[in-house]
Order: C-alpha cells, then sequence, then structure tokens
C-alpha cells in the first residue's frame, strides 16, 4: 500500500530532551516536506527537501533540523524542544518538487513538551 | 503580506449543498489546492486550479476567478462522511504553498 508513515503518532517529552520524528515513503517520491498545524493557523512548512542530500528551510525552521540520506526517509530532529514547539507534524511527500503535484500526508504526530 | 481567507466554521444538512469559499491576497499566484481533513486525520487533495473557470469531480466542484483573488469548493448531496475541514491552499510566485486556516463544515441530520 502506496503510504506515508510518521513515528511515533504521540508523544510528551520534557524541555531540552532531544528527539527525533521520522518520516517514511514507499512511493519513490523526490520531494518531501515537514509541517506544524496549530488550532486557528494554517499548515506552516518547517522544511523541505526535493532530493537526496537537498533541503529547505520553510516558514519556521527554527528549532528543527532535517536530513535526507536516503530518499524514501526525511526524518525531523529537534535538538532542544522547548514549549512552543508543542504542535500535531505532519509529514507530506509528492512526486516531484513540480508545486502543482498533490501532496501526500503521513497520520501526523502529535507532539506535547513540557 | 500574505494571506489566505476562509470561514471558521460552516454548517449544513444531509443531503443539500453548501459553498466553502476562499479569498487570497498572495505575490502572485501559481495554482490553487483544497484539501480535505478528517479530524485527526492527514489532509488529502481534492482538487487544484490554475485556470479560471469550475472543474467537476464528482459531488466535488472547484473555482477559481483570478482577477478577484477567490476561490469556492461546492459539495453537492452532502453526507455526514463530508464533516470534515477544508483546506485551502495557494501556490505564490516563488512556488511556495501558503496555507488557510482552513474551514470545519459540520454536517447535520
Amino acid at each position: 500500500e502506496a503510504q506515508v508513515t510518521q513515528n511515533p503518532r504521540y508523544l510528551i517529552t520534557v524541555t531540552g530532551k532531544k528527539l527525533t520524528v521520522t518520516c517514511s515513503q514507499n512511493m519513490n517520491h523526490e520531494y518531501m516536506s515537514w509541517y506544524r498545524q496549530d488550532p486557528g493557523l494554517g499548515l506552516r512548512q518547517i522544511y523541505y527537501s526535493m532530493n537526496v542530500e537537498v533541503t529547505d528551510k520553510g516558514d519556521v525552521p527554527e528549532g528543527y533540523k532535517v536530513s535526507r540520506k536516503e530518499k524514501r526517509n526525511f526524518p525531523l530532529i529537534l535538538e532542544s524542544p522547548s514549549p512552543n514547539q508543542t504542535s500535531l507534524y505532519f509529514c507530506a511527500s509528492s512526486l516531484s518538487g513540480e508545486p502543482y503535484n498533490e501532496q501526500f500526508f503521513g497520520p501526523g504526530t502529535r507532539l506535547t513538551v513540557l | 503580506g500574505q494571506n489566505i481567507d476562509q470561514p471558521t466554521e460552516m454548517t449544513a444538512t444531509e443531503g443539500a449543498i453548501v459553498q466553502i469559499n476562499c479569498t487570497y491576497q498572495t505575490s502572485g499566484f501559481n495554482g490553487l489546492f483544497w484539501y480535505q481533513q478528517h479530524a485527526g486525520e492527514a489532509p488529502t487533495f481534492l482538487s487544484y486550479n490554475v485556470l479560471d473557470g469550475l472543474e467537476e469531480k464528482g459531488r466535488f466542484s472547484s473555482f477559481l476567478s483570478r482577477s478577484k483573488g477567490y476561490s469556492y469548493l461546492l459539495l453537492k448531496e452532502l453526507q455526514m462522511k463530508d464533516s470534515a475541514s477544508y483546506l485551502c491552499a495557494v501556490l505564490d510566485s516563488n512556488y511556495q504553498l501558503i496555507w488557510g486556516a482552513g474551514t470545519k463544515l459540520i454536517i447535520k441530520p
């Protein structure tokens, strides 16, 4: 089944404790992206990757890191999480970096930072 | 600044028709997307418009007027499963996606 998977789905952590949210897609997509979604706000892009070893900042990259060593995986790293990073996070992928391609979203990771 | 406006919430009756509007002010325009998002789930693609006019896909249609900076999503023969949030997103001149906050649609029997 073609899908985007994220792990963990739910995470409660404390300020300053490094964490990684994994994202994997099995559709051989070139383009991958991370978003956060907060109540009353639209999806905001954190980082995106056009292909392996190519990553770029989105609208809200502060406090986050990413890597793209393999085509299928695009982990999101929070080196020192803070409470303002409590949010719902989505990973997404699309066939290519052509912006008109539809994006396929993972199921989401609900993160709480205490 | 760039802005996407959608109503926060709408209510409609099962079997009826509802129109969800989206207005945008962005630096350039390279297309508009509509996504559906059920509560607690991931957004899923509904439509992409880049030319003016109406595009129909089964019970769902999407309309675009670039001169007015306006789009709407039309849902016909509403079903309870259509209860969801509907997200409007615009591709700006830099091909960045600007997302609206979404419209929560509540369907009543």
